[in-house]
């Protein structure tokens, strides 16, 4: 049981360049969930999935896309990468339950680098 | 919506004592207050969490408080070893619908020297 994984763990980008962050999770999880990490700032939300085939916006989504055509996968895309998207980003998944509760797990982060 | 604000943003204490965070929110409709610790170059792990029903969790050198009426919660670390040394960050869950995502406050970082 590997939790929650993240591909790539480093990468530097051009600005204007694209690119795909990927995510998976073997914990049969509906709730996947993508933040950035800035210092000083938190962990901010960017986007989130309640389920296979449907995403929606989290606090910060300029910028950014995503994808859930798979359960266990949940991708973060950068069309046109920015220096203000030079960040550490994680993913992370929760279970679903009756209640508004819901622990969230997170994966390694995969630290990017817009020059 | 949700508001979490953490205090303070770096504390440094000796190994052996105890070290207490503190963190305030807006939302009165929150009831899940989840704490992280990340260690450098890693992502955050849940380490205790508190509902709204129950006014303190315990769990060995660990402990969460929660005053609803105040809307601030703490985390209690006693007897510190240099292994807590980490940033620790509370979180609470907002009521509007994001998916139960969290909302965090901005961290602590947690230096416990010899």
């Amino acid at each position: 049981n590997a939790g929650v994984t993240q591909t790539p763990k480093f990468r530097v980008l051009k600005t204007g360049q694209s690119m795909t962050l990927l995510c998976a999770q073997d914990m049969n999880h509906e709730y996947m969930y993508w933040y950035r990490q800035d210092p000083g700032m938190g962990l901010r939300l960017i986007h989130y999935s309640v389920g296979e085939g449907t995403t929606a916006k989290g606090e910060v989504p300029d910028g950014y896309n995503v994808s859930r055509l798979k359960k266990q996968n949940f991708l973060l895309g950068l069309e046109s990468a920015a220096p203000s998207q030079t960040s550490v980003y994680f993913c992370a998944s929760s279970k679903t339950g009756t209640s508004r509760v819901r622990e969230q797990y997170f994966g390694p982060g995969t630290r990017l680098t817009v020059t | 919506g949700e508001n979490v604000e953490q205090h303070p943003s770096t504390l440094s204490v000796q190994e052996g004592d105890s070290a207490v965070i503190k963190c305030t929110y807006s939302d009165s409709a929150s009831n899940y207050f989840p704490w992280y610790k990340q260690e450098l170059g890693k992502g955050p792990q849940l380490i205790i969490d508190i509902r709204s029903n129950v006014g303190e969790k315990k769990d060995q050198r660990i402990a969460v408080t929660l005053n609803k009426t105040a809307k601030h919660f703490s985390l209690h670390i006693t007897e510190t070893q240099p292994e807590d040394s980490a940033v620790y960050f509370c979180a609470a869950n907002p009521v509007r619908d994001s998916g139960y995502a969290l909302n965090f406050g901005k961290g602590t970082s947690l230096l416990v020297t010899p």
